[in-house]
Formats: structure tokens, sequence, C-alpha cells
């Protein structure tokens, strides 16, 4: 049964990193990619990135300059860290698997002081 | 960026309607392996989000067959025969031909 599960802190400071997790079972990094897509409050869905069954990685070229991507493969794990938080990064951020066909149940992070 | 335009904003359909959502994007969605990489999204209210359609017009697994996809280039159609209760939430298109890739702004469907 595939499942992907995010986790990481509720609340980040201003200017501060966001580091985000993403556990998957059901299916293997190595043969699927996994994307990051966020939600604002009551707005629409915004692709993050990817990466890539082979490890590469692809941004939303708003976030690019802020934005890494990465895995553990033997842990299961997804990497999403953003840098210089602002308050319009407060949203549910998503894992999804390949082509968006398993999601998440999402994490909510506000940016706040 | 590719532009993915979605109409209408909202509906508001009575059980048993038909229903038809459009989305046209700002350029060909033809990959140069051939594919078109079309989805269309759901998201019920409270839910994660669940992807229906992929490839433009293959159905998900699970997915009832009054739903339907359609297009090609820069137009695409979500068609739903006949609305029921469970259908409310909000539709988006999602391109991923090009990178980045792309959301539509989402078409709300209400039950009447």
């Amino acid at each position: 049964q595939v499942q992907l599960k995010e986790s990481g802190p509720g609340l980040v400071q201003p200017s501060q990193t966001l580091s985000l997790t993403c556990t998957v079972s059901g299916f293997s990094l190595t043969s699927n990619s996994v994307h990051w897509v966020r939600q604002p409050p009551g707005k629409g869905l915004e692709w993050v990135g990817a990466i890539w069954s082979g490890g590469s990685t692809d941004y939303n070229s708003a976030l690019k300059s802020r934005l890494s991507i990465s895995r553990d493969t033997s842990k299961s794990q997804v990497f999403l860290k953003m840098n210089s938080l602002q308050t319009e990064d407060t949203a549910i951020y998503f894992c999804t698997r390949s082509g968006l066909r398993g999601w998440g149940q999402g994490v909510m992070v506000t940016v706040s002081s | 960026d590719v532009v993915m335009t979605q109409t209408p904003v909202s509906l508001s359909l009575a059980i048993g309607q038909p229903a038809s959502i459009s989305c046209k994007s700002s350029q060909s969605l033809v990959h140069s392996d051939g594919k078109t990489y079309l989805s269309w999204i759901l998201q019920r209210p409270g839910q994660s989000p669940k992807r229906l359609i992929y490839l433009v017009s293959k159905l998900d697994s699970g997915v009832p067959d009054r739903f339907s996809g359609s297009g090609s280039e820069t137009e695409f159609t979500l068609k739903i025969s006949r609305v029921e209760a469970e259908d409310l939430g909000v539709y988006y298109c999602w391109q991923a031909t090009h990178f980045p890739h792309t959301f539509g702004s989402g078409t709300k469907l209400e039950i009447k």
C-alpha cells in the first residue's frame, strides 16, 4: 500500500529555514519521483519541485533560489529545505508520488514571529 | 512558465446534471516524447488532492467512468456525465510537460 507522510515544524520564524521530511512506503524512491506541492490557506495548488528517480531535481522558478530537495533512499525519505522564509510561504505542504498519483495528508507550515 | 487557465471558476449543479470544465494552456502540452502530460486533480473539502485523470484521458484506478477527459495541444476538457454528491470539491488541471510544472487556478463544483 502506497503511503506518504509529511513531517516538520508547524511554525517557522520569518527569514529562517524550513525543513520538511516526506517518509514514503509501498514504493521505491529509485523508481519513482516525489513532488512537493503547497497550498496557501484558502488558495489553489502550487507545484514546488520534484526529485526524480535518478536523484536529479527540478524546482518552481519563483522558489529556485531558496529551495533544495534531497533524499535518503535507505530511509525512504525525501527532504525539502527552503530558506529566507516569508509570510507568503505559509501553506499546507504536500508530498506526492510520480505524476501526483498518491498524496500525503499535508503539513501546515505557518511563517510568523 | 506555462499558464493554465481554467473556466469556469465555479459551478453549481444539481445531482444528475452534466458538468464540463475547461483548461487552456499558454503553450502546447505535447512533449518531445509525443505524450501530453495533462492531468486532472480533485480536492474534496478538508482532504488531500487526488488524481482522477492523467495523459489527458486515462482514468485512474477506481475513478468512476462518469468522468472523462479530452483535448489536445492547448485545450482540454474534464466532463462529468452525471454529477453525484461525492463529486463536490475543487478541480485542478496540471501540466507536467514543461518545467516548472503548473496548475490551473481551480474550478469549484458545488451541489445544489
